[in-house]
């Protein structure tokens, strides 16, 4: 399997740009995660999802942020319009979402944001 | 507010040292415990995990961390470092709402530098 797949794994675009952030998860699992890292916050949930249903979004900073998840292989992070605080490494992770909560979460490569 | 600490910003040791990380989280219930890896340039890996039975983990490359309820404590431990250790190490714990999709709460990272 190749893994969580991210695109693009940089991205620079200037503030008020619209941003989109792409991701396949490992086949056969059933929970997406979205998180962003910075110096300042570490790495921080923004949302995720299991079985394609948005489960809980209260990570996400403010309405310009938008996530999707249309089918099981495929999620998207969007930031309308972007601006510089925005600037971060975003990652996405998957797990196979077993309802116990041990399982591994797999994540990708990142997906490195600059906004000017 | 349910937080996973982690006391050391930046560790450096050097080769051979011995190595403790300190790691707490904040809130009681049953939790499954993670620590993960981020190699320079590299996406987080999983190095451990605890949910159940023995309080001692062992995981990849020689780490384990042990499980203290009563402390609230997930520590990782490597009896020898090398330089090729050298990464940011973050600890994270399913969410106290059972994390039935898996959900985790990650603390800050420590970076780990190992001198040759």
């Amino acid at each position: 399997d190749a893994g969580v797949i991210q695109s693009p794994r940089h991205e620079v675009t200037e503030m008020g740009q619209e941003v989109t952030l792409r991701c396949k998860p490992i086949s056969g699992h059933n929970s997406l995660f979205w998180y962003r890292q910075t110096m300042m916050r570490g790495l921080e949930l923004l949302i995720y999802f299991n079985n394609n249903v948005p489960i809980d979004d209260s990570g996400m900073p403010e309405d310009r942020f938008s996530a999707k998840m249309p089918n099981a292989s495929f999620s998207t992070l969007k930031i309308q319009p972007s601006e510089p605080r925005d600037s971060a490494v975003y990652f996405c992770a998957s797990s196979l979402g077993g309802l116990a909560g041990t399982d591994t979460q797999y994540f990708g490569p990142g997906t490195r944001l600059t906004v000017l | 507010a349910q937080s996973v600490s982690q006391h050391n910003h930046h560790v450096i040791l050097s080769e051979a040292a011995s190595l403790e990380l300190g790691c707490n989280y904040s809130y009681g219930g049953t939790v499954n415990l993670f620590w993960y890896v981020q190699y320079p340039g590299q996406h987080l890996q999983l190095l451990l995990k605890y949910f159940s039975g023995d309080p001692l983990v062992k995981g990849i490359k020689g780490f384990e961390a042990e499980f203290i309820k009563s402390k609230f404590s997930f520590n990782l431990r490597k009896p020898s470092v090398q330089w090729s250790d050298t990464a940011e190490y973050f600890c994270a714990a399913t969410a106290p709402n059972g994390g039935s999709q898996g959900n985790l709460i990650f603390g800050k990272g420590t970076k780990l530098s190992v001198k040759p």
